[in-house]
């Protein structure tokens, strides 16, 4: 079955402008998460969504958001870009119920911001 | 402070070599236990999860893990280190008290092959 899928995989921005990366699970994966990775701080956790709810959050600013469609595809935007946002996000998904499990996660979409 | 840590940025071995990848956590209780691999310019693969039981753990590409509560460890092994092995591993934890699929990675090893 198809693995996630993140759109778009490359994306250059400049400073100010605002970014939205999309996310479509593994079918019958109802949890998402996002994940910033950078050289300097490694993996950092941003938010999961889970049936359009966000469950949890991470420490990020207001300017990083997100939200999940019915269908548990899920987005994030970042407002108000900063050279720091530029990153590798990562989306990953899973089952999201019955105690702990496996992340899937998608390719990536790599933000850089100049 | 919570967390999880590994100690070797960077590890060289030779093709055919064992490998052992160190990770330690730092939680009141046991977390859940994950090593993800991440080559150049992909995602991450899940090699192995502990949750319970068995603290000897085998999981994808010949990889294997032990866990050891009384050193809060969970460090991977390969018998013979090929050289598609070279990548970065990440070691990974669900908190016990997250409740949700909140992990948190280890600052991840780069693993360097030697033909």
């Amino acid at each position: 079955k198809a693995g996630v899928t993140q759109t778009p995989r490359y994306l250059i921005k400049t400073r100010g402008q605002q970014v939205t990366l999309s996310c479509s699970p593994i079918s019958g994966h109802r949890s998402v998460s996002w994940y910033q990775q950078t050289p300097g701080q490694g993996l950092q956790f941003l938010f999961e969504y889970f049936s359009e709810t966000q469950r949890n959050k991470g420490n990020f600013p207001g300017r990083f958001s997100g939200r999940q469609f019915s269908n548990s595809r899920s987005e994030m935007n970042v407002s108000t870009l900063e050279l720091g946002d530029s990153a590798l996000y990562l989306c990953a998904s899973s089952f999201g119920t019955g105690g702990p499990g496996e992340l899937f996660f998608g390719e990536g979409s790599r933000l850089t911001v100049l | 402070a919570q967390s999880v840590t590994q100690p070797d940025i960077h590890i060289t071995v030779s093709e055919g070599a064992s490998l052992e990848l160190r990770c330690n956590y730092s939680y009141g209780a046991t977390p859940y236990l994950f090593w993800y691999v991440q080559s150049p310019g992909q995602g991450l693969q899940l090699l192995l999860k502990y949750f319970s039981g068995d603290t000897l753990v085998q999981g994808i590409k010949g990889f294997e893990a032990e866990f050891k509560r009384s050193q809060s460890s969970f460090n991977l092994r390969k018998p013979s280190v090929h050289w598609s092995d070279a990548a970065e591993y990440f070691c990974a934890v669900d908190p016990p008290t997250s409740g949700t699929y909140k992990y948190i990675f280890g600052t991840g090893t780069r693993l360097k092959v030697l033909a």
